[in-house]
């Protein structure tokens, strides 16, 4: 289904501490991104990535960090410095090139108590 | 930087009725526009694209229109069917770099 995973589903947190979701994909692609997905708000960019470690911020990135150490893996940490945390959180991937298509994860649904 | 506005927010059509979602954009340089399925709780997927230098693309029951000049574009769905109850989403990039700027998302709902 895509070869690109989220992990976990669901995830609860405490306010104040950080938590890390991860994203890994096996489709062999170079570019990879974080998305939040909030209701009525569309898919809005966090941070991207087009090659292995380098990144990028998107355009709601404060509070959010990320890493690429490895081509399959984008990882992001959501800090308590992030004000309302609670969304959904989808992470995509894409092949360099005129092959435009991003192929999404399943998603982490997190909730910050 | 980019701006995309989509309309309807949401869409309630009977079964075998015509669907259209459209959208606009503000930046001329955009030559890539994707639109998105994304069923309740599951990952958005893509379901047809277009690029500037076509005006039209048909994929079965589905088309998209661009208009350059206007600068927006438009998803038609043909003799929807209660399956094709969804969020849809548009997006607009530049080619190269590709980082799509999204609407903010069409329920469609399909009454049998």
């Amino acid at each position: 289904d895509g070869g690109i995973t989220q992990s976990p589903k669901y995830l609860f947190r405490k306010e104040g501490q950080n938590v890390t979701l991860s994203c890994e994909q096996n489709l062999n692609h170079d570019a990879m991104y974080w998305y939040r997905q909030d209701p009525g708000q569309g898919l809005r960019l966090i941070y991207y990535s087009q090659i292995v470690n380098d990144f990028q911020k998107g355009d709601i990135a404060e509070g959010y960090s990320v890493s690429r150490e490895k081509k399959e893996s984008f990882p992001l940490t959501v800090t308590s410095a992030q004000k309302n945390p609670t969304a959904f959180y989808l992470c995509a991937s894409r092949l360099a090139g005129d092959r435009n298509e991003q192929f999404f994860g399943p998603g982490t649904r997190l909730t910050v108590l | 930087g980019e701006n995309v506005e989509q309309h309807p927010s949401t869409l309630s059509v009977q079964e075998g009725d015509s669907a259209v979602i459209k959208c606009t954009y503000s930046d001329s340089a955009s030559n890539y526009f994707p639109w998105y399925k994304q069923e309740l709780g599951k990952r958005p997927q893509l379901i047809i694209d277009i690029r500037s230098n076509v005006g039209e693309k048909k994929d079965q029951r589905i088309a998209v229109t661009l208009n350059k000049t206007a600068k927006h574009f438009s998803l038609h769905i043909t003799e929807t069917q209660p399956e094709d109850s969804a969020v849809y989403f548009c997006a607009a990039s530049k080619g190269g770099s590709y980082i799509p700027t999204f609407g903010r998302g069409t329920s469609l709902i399909v009454h049998p």
